[in-house]
């Protein structure tokens, strides 16, 4: 079994919409990312929590919001998609005591029309 | 700004060797880390470097020199499933990656 897992893999969606896209972890890790990919860019950084308490922003927040319901899950919604949060949307776990590497899930290719 | 510039696209020959240069500024360094993206896939780690210097794993080495803001992963005996994105990422005084773009690399035979 993977991992870091995320639910949906695929979502089409319309202008407007609330979307979910959650994020599960089995590797025991304390912090938790979300990351959205566009071509010719560089992954870029949402949202990250370091613990179950603990939400910070990224680089590119706006329009999105997070929760970090237990250390295992960590959700990212969208509460009014626009077209230009078209993206691929990856999921990451580290363990800050093993040099913060990164795992990352399978993505989250959203399209909102 | 924080800022990390690596080659949007390199060719290479089945068997050769091909060497991907990153260049960062960021503020303040952690570490700095390769990984390899197949399209439509996830990151897949391959390296971490903090000390300069040179860090070898089998047919990938990858290389620091912190006071240039600069490494290299430097690839032998290519195959053909060694055509991917080629990420670099610095982790800044705050523990957060920058990454770069990424390098498309493509293995002709």
């Amino acid at each position: 079994d993977a991992d870091v897992t995320q639910t949906p893999r695929n979502r089409i969606t319309k202008t407007g919409k609330r979307i979910m896209l959650e994020c599960s972890q089995t590797k025991g890790h304390d912090r938790m990312y979300w990351y959205r990919q566009d071509p010719g860019l560089g992954l870029r950084l949402i949202y990250y929590s370091f613990d179950v308490k603990d939400i910070n922003k990224g680089e590119i927040s706006d329009g999105y919001s997070v929760s970090r319901q237990a250390q295992a899950k960590f959700s990212l919604s969208l509460e009014s998609a626009i077209p230009n949060q078209t993206a691929l949307y990856f999921c990451a776990t580290s363990d800050h005591q093993d040099y913060n590497e990164q795992f990352f899930g399978p993505g989250t290719r959203l399209t909102v029309l | 700004g924080q800022n990390i510039d690596q080659p949007t696209e390199m060719t290479a020959t089945e068997g050769a060797i091909v060497q991907i240069n990153c260049t960062y500024q960021t503020s303040g360094f952690n570490g700095l880390f390769w990984y390899q993206q197949h399209a439509g896939e996830a990151p897949t780690f391959l390296s971490y470097n903090v000390l300069d210097g040179l860090e070898e794993k089998g047919r990938f080495s990858s290389f620091l020199s912190r006071s240039k803001g600069y490494s290299y992963l430097l690839l032998k005996e290519l195959q053909m499933k060694d055509s991917a994105s080629y990420l670099c990422a610095v982790m800044d005084s705050n523990y957060q990656l920058i990454w770069g773009a990424g390098t498309k690399l493509i293995i002709k035979p």
